[in-house]
């Protein structure tokens, strides 16, 4: 399978824990995006990555939200002190650069206690 | 700021019925207008409309874009119960990478 992966699909944590997601994206896409979809709504853009440069970042990503892209390859979205709000799903997607078709992960569903 | 809503959040009909979501939109510099669908796990990506495809249809589905209504629909016809699923509308807009997306119409088939 050469679509987007992600990891872990399901995580609970209690409030106040560190939690760190990892996404894959088709290999010879070079933009990562991610976003985060609560119930009964559609994705919010949070971040997006052209190879390993973070272009972007959302007044939605506070300060307790960090993503990644080392190499240009994968991607992580730390999340610290997580709190019960930040309970969602969080999506990666990825692209080819002016392209406008994202292809979206399963997700991450994320349960803060 | 851009905004996309859908219409009607939810529907239930039966195998075989027809069924029409719209999307209205309103974005600066509109580049695209997607749909995609959502089961339990990733949005699909359905089709891809812009100024200069403006109709695209695959099998039973079908979608147009209305540029000068700001608005796109999306029929599916002789529905299966495989079509249950989240219908979700994204724009792009004056930034070539951020999708606004509406919260999605809810096709529910019963046998």
């Amino acid at each position: 399978d050469t679509g987007v992966s992600q990891d872990p699909r399901h995580k609970i944590t209690k409030r106040g824990q560190n939690v760190t997601f990892r996404c894959d994206p088709i290999s010879e896409h070079n933009r990562l995006y991610w976003y985060r979809q609560t119930l009964g709504q559609g994705p919010e853009f949070l971040t997006y990555f052209q190879n390993e440069a973070q272009l972007e970042k959302s007044r939605l990503l506070s300060d307790r939200f960090s993503a990644e892209r080392p190499k240009g390859s994968f991607s992580t979205l730390e999340i610290q002190r997580t709190e019960q709000g930040d309970s969602a799903m969080y999506l990666c997607a990825s692209s080819l650069a002016g392209k406008q078709t994202q292809y979206f992960g399963p997700g991450t569903r994320l349960l803060v206690l | 700021e851009d905004k996309v809503v859908q219409s009607p959040l939810s529907l239930v009909v039966h195998e075989g019925d027809t069924v029409t979501l719209n999307c209205s939109y309103e974005v600066t510099n509109f580049r695209s207008l997607l749909w995609y669908k959502q089961e339990k796990k990733a949005p699909t990506f359905l089709f891809m409309l812009t100024s200069s495809g403006i109709e695209k249809k695959s099998g039973r589905l079908s979608s147009i874009l209305d540029k000068k209504e700001l608005s796109s629909i999306l029929n599916i016809t002789a529905t299966q119960t495989g079509d249950s699923a989240i219908y979700l509308c994204a724009v792009g807009g004056n930034s070539d990478y951020k999708l606004s997306f509406g919260a999605g119409t809810t096709v529910t088939v019963r046998a």
